[in-house]
């Protein structure tokens, strides 16, 4: 059974640097074609895919947010960390974390899902 | 405003049927990329309801269906229960971005 968990801040002042991190348990981050993805979703609003990284380390970026976030993973520990840099109120939302899994031809999709965390932007 | 258009709600009443929408361009949908859908059930995570335009993971009601024509997906459901009401995401591939793209979401209301 796939199992993530988002942890991290839940306020953050504007212009500081965000940090969470995906722990997960069920399957490896090196195995073959295996990938974890960040969606956010801001209250009452659409979700947002931000990020994803594979097994083989190569990563992916939402091209709107790409110059403030990087991902990184940490085989040994089965997690994977977000940061996010220059927060401002409107990323207030909640964050997600996701399994992708490999197939088709769009990258995949992401199942199981986090249960989320909510970071509110407020000085 | 989304790459992948939906209408912001629908609603039917129990048993009947629903389709939602999710329109796209010649750089995502239109261009062969896969579509899949979530369900949101309010304050819970998304969950995975259709892969690869029409497959059901398993645990998911054969109510639900999806299809892809052109430069949209459709998802469908029958038999509508009280339990269906939630909100759905449509999510594919957009060339253009080079970005994994939502759709705007659905509110599905069972009347």
């Amino acid at each position: 059974q796939i199992t993530l968990k988002e942890s991290g801040p839940t306020l953050v002042k504007p212009t500081q640097t965000l940090t969470l991190t995906c722990t997960f348990s069920g399957f490896s981050l090196s195995t073959s074609r295996v990938g974890v993805g960040w969606i956010r979703q801001p209250p009452g609003k659409a979700l947002e895919w931000l990020a994803v990284i594979y097994w083989d380390d190569d990563k992916r970026y939402s091209p709107s947010l790409k110059s403030r976030l990087t991902i990184t993973k940490d085989t040994s520990k089965n997690q994977v960390v977000l940061t996010m840099i220059n927060m401002d109120p409107v990323d207030t939302a909640t964050y997600y974390c996701a399994h992708r899994t490999s197939g088709g031809n769009a990258g995949g999709w992401f199942d199981p899902w986090g249960q989320g965390t909510l970071v509110t932007v407020s000085p | 405003q989304s790459v992948l258009t939906q209408p912001p709600s629908v609603s039917g009443a129990p048993g009947q049927r629903v389709t939602i929408s999710c329109t796209g361009s010649n750089s995502n949908i239109g261009s062969g990329y896969d579509v899949h859908w979530y369900q949101q059930v309010p304050g819970t995570a998304p969950k995975l309801l259709i892969y690869v335009n029409s497959n059901r993971p398993s645990g998911v009601p054969d109510r639900f269906s999806g299809s892809k024509s052109g430069t949209s997906a459709s998802l469908a459901i029958t038999g509508l229960q009280a339990e269906d009401e939630a909100d759905y995401y449509c999510q594919s591939y957009d060339s253009s971005l080079s970005a994994r793209v939502f759709g705007g979401g659905t509110k599905l209301t069972v009347l």
